[in-house]
């Protein structure tokens, strides 16, 4: 079975510090991962995904993340925090012919003025 | 752009009801999933669909069923609403994974159902 495991239920970080939010997975195939954007009263939109292809994957609005398989870890950065990253960020898995995403249960950023 | 729309925002009901929740998305995608959003709990699958009258429980299907008649559409009953299931509903739409691997979930703006 695979899992994602997100540290930290809730972050806070200033306005233009490193935003770091972190995601391990459990998975005993290659995974497929993903890190999702939940802004308030709004369904999810996909901020990046790694399938097996670079393992620095770039996203939409300044973010990135760095699968490393030694340490089971895809953790989502970006270098400088923004008002608008306020948000709720979900990491989640799966495997090559599994269509079911695993879901984390999500890490509420707040960014501080 | 892909859209995936959910026919409510909000929605009180009452113990007991009958409760109809509906998706539809226009990028002829195969597969349509029906989660449920919690704190603290992120996003748990309920059911899920990879082709038209086929369903695949998901998680926690308990007090759930669905409906896919038409490629297009995905619905979520909740046979009998209790006040334990309150809460965010989510529908998502995407490809066969094994067709692309360009793959993702496009989800729609979510089902706030409150039970009363």
């Amino acid at each position: 079975a695979q899992s994602v495991t997100q540290l930290g239920s809730h972050v806070s970080v200033s306005e233009g510090a490193l935003v770091l939010l972190r995601c391990n997975y459990s998975s005993s195939v290659p995974p497929y991962l993903f890190w999702y954007v939940q802004y308030p009263n709004q369904g999810l939109q996909l901020l990046l995904k790694y399938t097996s292809a670079a393992t620095l994957v770039k996203g939409i609005n300044g973010f990135e993340a760095e699968f490393k398989k030694s340490e089971t870890s895809f953790h989502l950065t970006k270098p400088s925090a923004h008002m608008s990253d306020a948000a709720e960020y979900f990491c989640a898995v799966t495997k090559f012919g599994n269509e079911k995403l695993t879901f984390g249960t999500g890490t509420r950023l707040t960014i501080i003025p | 752009d892909v859209k995936v729309t959910q026919s409510s925002r909000y929605l009180v009901k009452r113990t007991g009801e009958k409760v109809f929740l509906e998706c539809v998305q226009d990028m002829d995608h195969e597969n349509m999933f029906w989660y449920r959003q919690d704190p603290g709990l992120g996003l748990r699958l309920i059911y899920f669909s990879y082709d038209v009258k086929m369903k695949e429980k998901g998680d926690i299907p308990e007090g759930y069923s669905v409906s896919r008649e038409k490629k297009e559409r995905f619905s979520l009953i909740l046979e009998s609403a209790s006040t334990n299931q309150t809460s965010m509903y989510l529908c998502a739409s995407s490809v066969y994974l094994n067709r692309d691997s360009n793959y993702e979930q496009y989800f729609g703006p979510g089902t706030r159902l409150t039970v009363t």
